[in-house]
């Protein structure tokens, strides 16, 4: 089956460095994407990573290996404003009509705290 | 980044009745969208991929009978969930990938609909 697993909660202060982990196994692998969800909202795109290694955008950075079948989420310069539930997906599938098919993680809840 | 709608943002309904909701990309056409359920402080689990012109494919464990899924055009898809029990509240998500642009990944999702069924 499908499974991703992350650590369930994170807390860190503000201007903090923080790691959100992601273990994963699927049937299928084509990328490993992050989200950010705010309480009653929708999930936003973070980053994605396709191939192994680093990428940046601005205070977000997400990391992959794919021998292992492990990502991460760094999140630099915390600030109060990023509490919220981190999700990654794995996209497990390529539709041939198009769109990403993703299967999502357990979900880390980020609290930061002064 | 592209713009997706849900309508309604909430509802509430009596036990046994339908509910239908609306997703709509507002700025560009998506041939392939995806429908998900969140439980509080759960995951999104996805219930099934509304393919434009056809029928909908659902994931295991996903009753076709009771969520059904319609996607009429480029720009809509609508999930009617039938006979609507308690167990049915839950946080109701859509997101879509516009098309050609499935090298980056990003998919953009609608704001929910929060269903809470007495």
């Amino acid at each position: 089956g499908q499974s991703l697993e992350q650590p369930s909660e994170v807390t860190a202060v503000e201007g903090a460095i923080v790691q959100i982990n992601c273990t994963y196994q699927t049937s299928g692998f084509y990328g490993l994407s992050w989200y950010q969800q705010h309480d009653g909202g929708a999930p936003t795109f973070l980053s994605y990573n396709a191939l192994d290694g680093l990428e940046e955008t601005g205070r977000f950075s997400s990391f992959l290996s794919r021998s292992d079948s492990y990502g991460y989420l760094l999140l630099q310069e915390l600030q109060m404003k990023d509490s919220a539930s981190y999700f990654c997906a794995v996209r497990d599938d390529i539709l041939t009509g198009g769109g990403n098919k993703l299967t999502f993680g357990t979900g880390t809840q980020l609290k930061v705290e002064l | 980044g592209a713009v997706v709608s849900q309508h309604p943002s909430w509802v509430i309904c009596k036990s046994g009745t339908s509910v239908k909701i609306e997703c709509r990309s507002l700025d560009f056409q998506a041939t392939t969208m995806f429908w998900y359920r969140q439980f509080p402080k759960q995951s999104l689990m996805l219930m099934a991929t509304s393919n434009e012109g056809s029928k909908a494919t659902y994931e295991q464990g996903v009753e076709k009978d009771k969520f059904l899924i319609n996607h009429a055009s480029l720009t809509l898809s609508t999930l009617t969930v039938t006979s609507a029990h308690p167990e049915d509240s839950s946080f109701y998500i859509c997101s879509l990938t516009p098309s050609g642009d499935g090298a980056t990944d990003t998919q953009y999702f609608g704001p929910g609909t929060r269903l809470t069924v007495l």
